[in-house]
């Protein structure tokens, strides 16, 4: 089944801890990226990915990183999270070019933190 | 940059009446592509139609079709025969095209209810 999968879906953790939340996709799509989503506020994109190690910012980069060693893997990484970083937080993927550009999302995982 | 704002936070339809949902962007690009979103309650993401900038036709998927205006930068959304499944939460969205990337811009949502 060609799926975006997000691990964890649902996270607490403490200000200051570092956390990564992995995701994955198996439909060998060039292009992944990830946003958050905050009441009143929509979904903003933190970071995307054009391919294996071509990364750019997105809106609201501060405070996470990104790697893109692999195609099928664009884990999100928060060195220090904070409490303003509790959000909802969806990766997607999508084929580049021309061909196709509907995204499709992964189910979200939920972090807070303390 | 490119902005895309949805109006209305909430709106409200009879089961079986059409509804239209408001989206307005703002770009310097001239290739892109727009999109309509839908989010159940499960938060789960779904595509419900998407739009080329450089195709006049407006795109249509059975009960959804969108109004787009390029001139106006306007793209909104009317579904047609409403259903109680439709209740959720709509994001117009904004991607740019060409050497774009992938960049892309969500409005704030509209809430859709569906009244029985």
């Amino acid at each position: 089944e060609a799926q975006v999968t997000q691990n964890p879906r649902y996270l607490i953790t403490v200000t200051g801890k570092k956390l990564t939340v992995t995701c994955s996709q198996n439909m060998n799509h060039e292009y992944m990226s990830w946003y958050r989503q905050d009441p009143g506020l929509g979904l903003r994109q933190i970071y995307y990915s054009m391919n294996v190690e071509v990364t750019d910012k997105g809106d609201v980069p501060e405070g996470y990183k990104v790697s893109r060693k692999e195609k099928r893997n664009f884990p999100l990484i928060l060195e220090s999270p904070s409490p303003n970083q509790t959000s909802l937080y969806f990766c997607a993927s999508s084929l580049g070019g021309q061909q196709r550009n509907e995204q499709f999302f992964g189910p979200g995982t939920r972090l807070t933190v303390l | 940059a490119q902005t895309v704002t949805q109006s209305q936070p909430e709106m409200s339809v009879q089961e079986a009446e059409t509804v239209t949902l408001s989206c307005t962007y703002d770009t310097s690009e001239s290739d892109y592509y727009l999109f309509w979103y839908k989010q159940p309650p499960s938060r789960q993401m779904i595509l419900v139609i998407r739009q080329e900038a450089y195709k006049q036709q407006n795109a249509t998927e059975n009960r959804f079709s969108v109004n787009f205006q390029k001139a106006a930068k306007s793209f909104s959304l009317k579904i047609s025969d409403s259903q109680l499944g439709d209740a959720a939460m709509y994001f117009c969205a904004y991607r740019s095209g060409g050497t774009g990337g992938f960049k892309t811009i969500f409005g704030a949502g509209t809430r859709l209810f569906v009244k029985a």
